[in-house]
């Protein structure tokens, strides 16, 4: 069973670069048969998808964030990884690293990390 | 972006009870709708995948149903363990939208 783990600063000043990294254990991350998404959540409040990654490189980013967003894959180290620049108070939130299954249908994401609180804050 | 819609953002029922949350969406998704259940601190958990399919291991009182713009989420009978944040996800198009969320309260 893949299992995933967000790592990362918990603190991140205005202006600068978020970066997160989610390892994944219990499966490859090459195998294709799944897209590596982020996802993040603000204190009480909804769930916003920020994007994912294929084993290609491929990525697919929510237009909301696409502007500062990157988000990258080492096949090497069975990793994936965020960078939002320009970080804003806006940007705080507990981020989360999912899977989806590749499907040519309905897809979801499980399972999900545990999650990491990052605050943007001086 | 496809829009999703919940209701009600929250709702105060007795153990044993049937509930019943709704999600909308604003244009046809099909059956390409996902629910998830929150718990304080936790990370969300897939209960219900492609509109009516129970995730392994979640217990058979959760159900989904609907396809096309409304759906929903029925616990037959709440158990104490019930009580957190049920979430709608769209995964039709991209970006994936999430619902607001319904809170789940005991009464």
């Amino acid at each position: 069973q893949v299992q995933l783990q967000e790592s990362g600063p918990g603190l991140v000043k205005p202006s600068q670069t978020l970066s997160l990294t989610c390892t994944v254990s219990g499966g490859s991350i090459s195998s294709g048969s799944y897209y590596w998404s982020w996802i993040r959540q603000p204190a009480g409040k909804g769930l916003e998808w920020i994007g994912h990654i294929y084993s290609s490189g491929s990525t697919n980013y929510n237009p909301s964030l696409k502007s500062r967003v990157t988000i990258s894959i080492d096949t090497s180290k069975n990793q994936f990884s965020l960078k939002l620049s320009a970080a804003t108070a806006a940007d705080t939130a507990v981020y989360y690293c999912a899977t989806e299954p590749r499907t040519f249908g309905p897809n979801w994401f499980d399972p999900w990390g545990q999650g990491t609180l990052v605050t943007v804050s001086s | 972006d496809i829009q999703m819609t919940q209701s009600p953002s929250s709702l105060s029922a007795s153990v044993g009870d049937r509930v019943t949350i709704t999600c909308r969406a604003s244009q046809s998704i099909s059956s390409y709708l996902n629910w998830y259940q929150q718990k304080p601190g936790k990370a969300p958990k897939l209960l219900i995948y492609s509109a009516s399919s129970l995730q392994s291991g979640v217990p058979s009182r959760f159900s989904g149903s609907g396809s096309g713009t409304d759906f929903t989420l029925t616990i037959s009978s709440l158990q104490p363990e019930d009580f957190a944040t049920y979430y709608c996800q769209q995964s039709y198009s991209t970006p994936y939208i999430f619902g607001q969320g319904t809170k789940l309260e005991i009464k």
